[in-house]
């Protein structure tokens, strides 16, 4: 499994776009990054998905660069409502056994 | 509505007591998994399914049994609940474990209490 690492905690101003990126190292052919958004005492929430390059939702975009080692999950104009935590992922499809490992997360905290 | 439910929300229970905490999903999902939360340690696996009659542990699965008889339901026992279970236990499920992923939908969340 492809170990991610991510800061700990952000802060950001209303308004402003948000930058988290994941570092995954050692992510293999068959791997999905996936980030998900967590408020307090719910469960986490699907946000974006991808392989590689650039992937855009109507939340938020997913930068992945040609080596594939790191993503940049992108929140445009982030509002107070945005301030959760926030998971990457990488996925790996395929048969056999699957696991869906969740780090520490990112805590993004959005300042008025 | 699409969703993962989880029941019940809270159970405050004695040590011991065997209990059951049940998840149904209405999306025809294949893949459903519980995990655990608890502060400074994140979201844990305790067990998933890959299908129904499928079933394999997840990171964190001693003291804790799963089914999976039918493709909707995935309950959660706990045989012989131990104070160091309680903690935030979500379920969730996925279209698919083995094609494309479409992401993970989770329940509300059960608050358990072992005392």
């Amino acid at each position: 499994l492809a170990k991610t690492t991510q800061p700990i905690s952000m802060d950001s101003y209303e308004g402003q776009e948000v930058n988290i990126t994941c570092s995954h190292n050692n992510i293999a052919t068959n791997d999905y990054i996936t980030w998900y958004q967590q408020f307090p005492s719910q469960g986490p929430r699907f946000i974006i998905q991808g392989y590689k390059t650039k992937v855009t939702n109507e939340v938020a975009s997913l930068f992945i660069p040609a080596d594939r080692k790191s993503s940049t999950l992108s929140l445009p104009r982030v509002s107070l409502s945005d301030t959760a935590v926030y998971y990457c992922l990488v996925v790996t499809l395929g048969a056999g056994s699957y696991q869906l490992t969740f780090g520490k997360g990112t805590k993004l905290s959005v300042i008025p | 509505e699409a969703q993962v439910t989880q029941n019940p929300r809270y159970l405050i229970t004695v040590t011991g007591k065997k209990l059951t905490v049940t998840c149904s999903q209405n999306m025809n999902h294949e893949y459903m998994s519980w995990y655990r939360q608890d502060p400074g340690l994140g979201l844990r696996q305790i067990y998933y399914s890959m299908n129904v009659e499928v079933t394999d542990k997840g990171d964190v699965p001693e003291g804790y049994k799963v089914s999976r008889k039918e493709k909707r339901n995935f309950p959660l026992i706990l045989e012989s609940p131990s104070p160091n279970q309680t903690s935030l236990y979500f379920c969730a499920s996925s279209l698919s474990a083995t094609r494309k992923n479409y992401g993970y939908t989770f329940g509300s969340g059960t608050r358990l209490t072992v005392v």
